[in-house]
């Protein structure tokens, strides 16, 4: 079945980066893109950003023009979100989602920015 | 970015329906929008629900029931949630979502309460 598998919990401090994966199964990874969306603790969903698998062109939201980047690796069917200069606001569970209407969406990654 | 107003909660019995709004400002039209709607349960990613634009170009979401039904008014710009013969599993966050110009925007949410 289609899927999208996220990397682990992470534990990060002020200033450092952290990168999420969504390894994606069960139809052809480059077909599709992936939606990266995320939600701080107790708040509400935020769109963060698009790539396309297929020729790996991306379109971020412009809050977060400068501190994200989002790649794939084909050959591992796999997204990746990066995003540097953590702060204590970025503590956010992070989602992956092959498309926001249709989905599937990942399962989340909680990162935690503490000093 | 835009920002779409919902009211941070709501209530009501079982059996009664929901009406969940969703605001847009005043130089966003909401006639020209689609309007998607999602909901929450603690811990679990979003759920696509359906989204409506007229009563002739509207979508629901695989396996969501007739119970959930959208629309607009014009006259205030604002997308409508209806939720029919409220159950208790209705209980949850609920966005809206809409995509103005380049980029996806999520309303602040609404928490259902079904008493």
């Amino acid at each position: 079945q289609v899927q999208l598998v996220q990397s682990g919990a992470e534990v990060k401090k002020p200033g450092a980066s952290v990168k999420v994966s969504c390894k994606a199964s069960g139809y052809t990874f480059t077909s599709y893109g992936i939606s990266w969306v995320r939600q701080a603790p107790g708040q509400g969903l935020e769109w963060m950003g698009w790539i396309s698998a297929y020729n790996g062109n991306t379109n971020y939201a412009q809050k977060l023009q400068g501190r994200v980047t989002m790649t794939t690796d084909t050959s591992t069917s796999t997204a990746y979100m990066e995003l540097r200069s953590l702060r204590s606001d970025d503590t956010a569970v992070y989602y992956c989602a092959r498309d926001l209407v249709t989905g599937p969406w990942g399962q989340g990654t909680l990162v935690t920015v503490s000093s | 970015q835009p920002v779409l107003t919902q009211p941070p909660s709501s209530s009501a019995s079982p059996g009664e329906s929901a009406r969940l709004t969703c605001t847009l400002p005043s130089d966003i039209n909401v006639g020209s929008y689609n309007i998607y709607w999602y909901q929450q349960k603690p811990g679990s990613p979003p759920r696509y629900l359906l989204y409506y634009y007229s009563d002739s170009d509207k979508g629901q979401g695989s396996g969501v029931p007739s119970r959930f039904s959208g629309s607009k008014d014009a006259s205030a710009n604002t997308g409508i949630l209806l939720i029919s013969g409220l159950q208790s599993e209705d209980e949850a966050d609920y966005y809206c979502m809409i995509w103005p110009s380049n980029a996806w925007v999520f309303g602040g949410g609404t928490k259902l309460t079904v008493l």
